[in-house]
């Protein structure tokens, strides 16, 4: 079946740094990815999305990078600010399964001054 | 932008009552959201998914008279945790499909305390 999994429950950043988040999926027949950000008490937040047919999408100070082969993404924070601090997870649909996406346990990110 | 309202925010009931939790779709049609649960410090895991007029879909071992849904309409759907009990004690997200591909929208989530 399906998992999605984060190599590092924690991340410490200072603020100003580039911060990145990975994750590790297991089912190759995965092809949608997406990065939210959730704040403490409230729902997740989306930040961006890559296809299986695409191996890196920018957004605003985000990037994306998946790598098919050796089914891993990342997640990129150019110049990590304070208001970035939250828990990220990594989500995967699988081909045909509409919209159901599978969770990975997310990565704490914690922007120090 | 999509937006997804869930209410309320946070409930506290007495063991053995049962408590409902709405999720809307304002600013557009869903005809299919998802619940999620969430317990402290781990990820979303995803109980059911409610189909507009016809019966939801549940996750291998979520109950389904346990966790009673239902999806009236294109922008409501409604999780009824039934007689309620201090393990159901949870964070519970709601999320639709906007239509913009397949991007996930989420609702704030509702706390769930049961004493």
């Amino acid at each position: 079946g399906e998992s999605v999994g984060l190599h590092l429950p924690t991340l410490s950043v200072q603020e100003g740094d580039n911060s990145i988040i990975n994750c590790a999926y297991s089912n190759s027949a995965s092809d949608y990815f997406i990065w939210y950000k959730q704040e403490s008490g409230k729902g997740p937040q989306f930040i961006i999305d890559i296809r299986s047919n695409m191996d890196k999408r920018q957004g605003q100070r985000v990037t994306v990078l998946l790598n098919k082969t050796v089914k891993h993404l990342s997640l990129q924070i150019a110049a990590t600010q304070p208001g970035d601090s939250a828990v990220y997870f990594c989500a995967a649909k699988l081909s045909g399964g509409y919209n159901k996406l599978i969770f990975g346990a997310g990565t704490r990110l914690a922007v120090h001054p | 932008g999509a937006v997804v309202s869930q209410h309320p925010s946070r409930v506290i009931c007495k063991s053995g009552t049962s408590v409902k939790i709405e999720c809307r779709s304002l600013d557009f049609q869903a005809t299919t959201m998802f619940w999620y649960r969430q317990f402290p410090k781990q990820s979303l895991m995803l109980m059911a998914t409610s189909n507009e007029g016809s019966k939801a879909t549940y996750e291998q071992g979520v109950e389904k008279d346990k966790f009673l849904i239902n999806h009236a309409s294109l922008t409501l759907s409604t999780l009824t945790v039934t007689s309620a009990h201090p393990e159901d004690s949870s964070f519970y997200i709601c999320s639709a499909p906007t239509g913009e591909g397949e991007k996930l929208f989420f609702g704030s989530g509702t706390q769930l305390s049961v004493l």
